[in-house]
This record gives C-alpha cells, sequence and structure tokens, in this order.
C-alpha cells in the first residue's frame, strides 16, 4: 500500500526535551512537507523539501529542525527552543511544488508538560 | 501575498441537507491552483479537488460539487443530502504556479446531525 506513515500517534514529553517526528512516504514523491495544526485552526507551514539534501523553512520555522538524507524520509525535531510545542503535527508529500496535490499523512498529536 | 478565507467556522445541518462551504482567495497571480481537503476525527487531510485557475466549469463528483467563479475570486463548495460522514473540518487552499507551497483558510467545522 502507497502512502505516508508517520509514528508515533501520540507523544509525551517533558519541558526542555527534543523530539523526533518521523515521516516515511513510498508515494516516490520528491517534496515532502511538515505543519502544525493548533486547535480550531488552519495549517502551518513549519519546513518544506522539494529534494534530497535540501530544504526551506516555511511561516514558523522558529524552535525547528529538519533533515532530508533520504528520499522518502523527512524527520521533524521540535527542540527546547519553541515555546509552545504542543500542537498536531502533520506530514505531506507531493510529486512536485505548486500545481500537485499534496498527500497527508495521520498526524502526530505531541503534548509537552 | 496569496490568502484564503473560509468566513464560515462552523455550520450545522440535519442530514439530508444541502450545504454550501465558502472560500475566497486572494492571488496576483493569472495562473493559480484551488483545493478542498476534508479533515475527519481521525486528523488526516484527505485530498477532494484540484482546480487551475484557466478551467472555470463547475465540478461533480456524486454528492460533492464545486462553483468557481474568477470574477468573485470565490470556490465554493456544496454538498448534496448531506450524510453523517460528511461531518468534518473543510479546508480551502490555493497556491501559485510560480510557488512552492500551499495556503490553507482556517477551515470549515460542518457537523451533520441524523
Amino acid at each position: 500500500d502507497g502512502g505516508i506513515t508517520q509514528s508515533p500517534k501520540y507523544l509525551f514529553r517533558k519541558e526542555g526535551q527534543n523530539v523526533t517526528l518521523s515521516c516515511e512516504q513510498n508515494l516516490n514523491h520528491d517534496a515532502m512537507y511538515w505543519y502544525r495544526q493548533d486547535p480550531g485552526q488552519g495549517l502551518r507551514l513549519i519546513y518544506y523539501s522539494q529534494i534530497v539534501n535540501d530544504f526551506q523553512k516555511g511561516d514558523i520555522a522558529e524552535g525547528y529542525s529538519v533533515s532530508r538524507e533520504k528520499k522518502e524520509s523527512f524527520p521533524l525535531t521540535v527542540t527546547s527552543a519553541q515555546k509552545n510545542p504542543t500542537a498536531f503535527y502533520l506530514c505531506a508529500s507531493s510529486f512536485g511544488t505548486g500545481a500537485y496535490e499534496q498527500y497527508f499523512g495521520p498526524g502526530t498529536r505531541l503534548t509537552v508538560t | 501575498a496569496q490568502k484564503v478565507t473560509q468566513a464560515q467556522t462552523e455550520i450545522s445541518v440535519v442530514e439530508k441537507e444541502d450545504v454550501t462551504l465558502d472560500c475566497v482567495y486572494e492571488t496576483r497571480d493569472t495562473t493559480y491552483y484551488l483545493f478542498w481537503y476534508k479533515q475527519p476525527p481521525s486528523g488526516e487531510l484527505v485530498f477532494l479537488i484540484r482546480r487551475n485557475s484557466f478551467d472555470e466549469q463547475n465540478e461533480i463528483s456524486g454528492r460533492y460539487s464545486w462553483n468557481f467563479q474568477k470574477s468573485t475570486s470565490s470556490f465554493n463548495f456544496t454538498i448534496t443530502a448531506s450524510q453523517v460522514v460528511d461531518s468534518a473540518v473543510y479546508f480551502c487552499a490555493l497556491t501559485e504556479t510560480s510557488g512552492s507551497r500551499l495556503t490553507f483558510g482556517e477551515g470549515t467545522q460542518l457537523t451533520v446531525n441524523p
């Protein structure tokens, strides 16, 4: 089955700890994205990558970091510098940027206390 | 800069009613793409439709239909004979062909009551 997997579904961390969210796709898509969603709000772009070994900041990149060492994988690290990390995180991928529709993973709900 | 506005935060209907979700967009480009996504309670966004700025024909897919009007910069979504399974948050989104990312609206929470 082709698709995007994110693990885990729920993640709990103590304040001050870095945490890495996993995102894997087997759709052979070049572009991958990370979004943050807060309750009752739309999606905000954190980072995106158009190709392996390259990525760009989105609208709310502060306190986050990413890597794109493989086409299939785009992990997101939420660092201790992120002031309000508790949120729902969605990963997406597409054949390319611009006109292509994005396909989303099931999301990871991160709670930091 | 591009912008998407979904003025309806929440809509509640009774099953079998028709419902229209509004979407208004702003862009300086003449070439762009519009999208609708559905987010059920499980959280995963599901792609519904993509429309390019040169195609103003209305689209129908089963109980779903979309009305794209460039003159009013709107891309509205209608569900005919709504069902409880249609309950979800619906997002409208825009990308310029020259751009590299989607701009999402705030979403409309649709609740269909039995």
